[in-house]
């Protein structure tokens, strides 16, 4: 089983869709999480980071349900604009930090 | 916020040869700096974590001796790809851990071409 593991898509939607992406991960001792949006031949810039309670960023909802080790990105009125790959990113963090990318979900948003 | 610059962004360059990447953080010290290469349509490959002041620790499968790690300074790291071949060419990207924000901030990464 991998890593981290998230469905590659693509996930094609017209624009004003809400669209979800799960990411599962499978070492229980991650400890952050976080969500990165990858254009293409661009480097990956941040999204938003994971909380165990859940958080809000506008349009984007993120949510982490460590009992299952899932995490989850939720767009809401998608724009033309979100077309691009979603990393899903944990990382355990002790002595040595180890960070494991998912391969991405590509988003593409249809007008 | 955190910046990390890197340079060249593109470079082309003959078999046999040694290429250098910088990865710079210009307004955070980051003790730790990470390398990935990223093949076309593919994910973000870790190829190893850059440690200030002591030896890398590189991926399974990485060889140390063709991708050569240097951490000397809390903002600066560089990656010399040794006796480059086609096969090496790709996408490098290095990233760092800033604290503040709590995440990683990456550079604007390297295409490599090796002809």
């Amino acid at each position: 089983r991998k890593e981290v593991e998230q469905d590659p898509g693509p996930f094609n939607v017209p624009e004003g869709a809400t669209v979800a992406f799960n990411c599962t991960y499978s070492n229980s001792a991650s400890q952050s999480f976080f969500w990165y949006r990858q254009d293409c031949r661009k480097e990956p810039k941040l999204l938003m980071s994971v909380y165990s309670s859940g958080n809000e960023d506008g349009r984007f909802t993120a949510q982490l349900n460590r009992a299952s080790q899932y995490i989850s990105l939720l767009i809401r009125d998608s724009k033309l604009s979100d077309s691009a790959t979603y990393l899903c990113v944990v990382n355990m963090v002790g002595g040595y930090q180890k960070v494991t990318f998912g391969t991405g979900t590509k988003l593409q948003v249809i007008p | 916020g955190a910046v990390v610059s890197q340079h060249p962004s593109w470079v082309i360059c003959k078999s046999g040869t040694s290429v250098k990447i910088e990865c710079r953080s210009l307004d955070f010290q980051a003790t730790t700096m990470f390398w990935y290469r990223q093949f076309p349509k593919q994910s973000l490959m870790l190829m190893a974590t850059s440690n200030e002041g002591s030896k890398a620790t590189y991926e399974q499968g990485v060889e140390k001796d063709k991708f050569l790690i240097n951490h000397a300074s809390l903002t600066l790291s560089t990656l010399t790809v040794t006796s480059a071949h086609p096969e090496d060419s790709s996408f490098y990207i290095c990233s760092a851990w800033e604290r503040t924000n709590y995440g990683y901030t990456f550079g604007s990464g390297t295409r490599l071409t090796v002809v």
